[in-house]
């Protein structure tokens, strides 16, 4: 069973620090995985996805990468910002698991005080 | 992007009512729909995957008759709790994936709370 853990569960930094959220899963036979954003009481937006072929993927200020031999993605955030506090979700979708199916890790609470 | 809207986004009920839920996609045709259950601080949990036309699947622990899913059209999926008590207060969110994409596109989600 695929099992999909995120650390550190909770982080707090001062504004302008660049920062590395980790996510680690249990299955290696993996199609994609995504990360995501989730503002508190509101729903999932969608940050990077990288397929399994593919070692990292970047937009702006946010980077991941992907390791699938050792099960491991990470989210590096460049220049954090108070808008960048929100709840930071990984998940993937496997051979495994259906590729339809997203299994979601635990989740990282990330805090940018000004 | 692809857009997904849910409604309502908000309600309560008292225990014992039925609560509809409707997730659309709004730009595109969704083939495949999600429904997700997040309780307070935790991860979101699959409770079913419907395809248009089609059956829902369930996840194993999730009740069928409890958690009544429609997915009458290509733009639309409704999930209904029957019979709603405390227990299911939670954050319902729906996603929706067209058959030549990648990714899930995600609704806004549906607080519930049942008094």
């Amino acid at each position: 069973k695929q099992e999909v853990t995120q650390i550190p569960a909770a982080l707090s930094v001062p504004e302008g620090e660049n920062l590395v959220l980790n996510c680690s899963f249990t299955d290696s036979a993996i199609y994609n995985l995504q990360w995501f954003r989730q503002d508190p009481g509101k729903g999932l937006t969608s940050l990077l996805l990288i397929q399994s072929s593919q070692r990292e993927q970047t937009s702006g200020r946010l980077n991941a990468s992907l390791d699938k031999s050792s099960g491991r993605s990470t989210l590096y955030i460049a220049a954090s910002q108070p808008g960048d506090s929100a709840t930071y979700l990984c998940a993937v979708n496997g051979r495994n698991t259906g590729f339809q199916k997203l299994v979601f890790g635990t989740g990282t609470r990330l805090l940018v005080s000004p | 992007g692809a857009v997904v809207s849910q409604h309502p986004s908000r309600v309560i009920c008292k225990s014992g009512t039925s609560v509809k839920i409707e997730c659309r996609s709004l730009d595109f045709q969704a083939t495949t729909m999600f429904w997700y259950r997040q309780f307070p601080k935790q991860s979101l949990m699959l409770m079913a995957t419907s395809n248009e036309g089609s059956k829902a699947t369930y996840e194993q622990g999730v009740e069928k008759d409890k958690f009544l899913i429609n997915h009458a059209s290509l733009t639309l999926s409704t999930l209904t709790v029957t019979s709603a008590h405390p227990e299911d207060s939670s954050f319902y969110i729906c996603s929706a994936r067209e058959s030549s994409y990648n990714e899930q596109f995600f609704g806004p989600g549906t607080r519930l709370t049942v008094l």
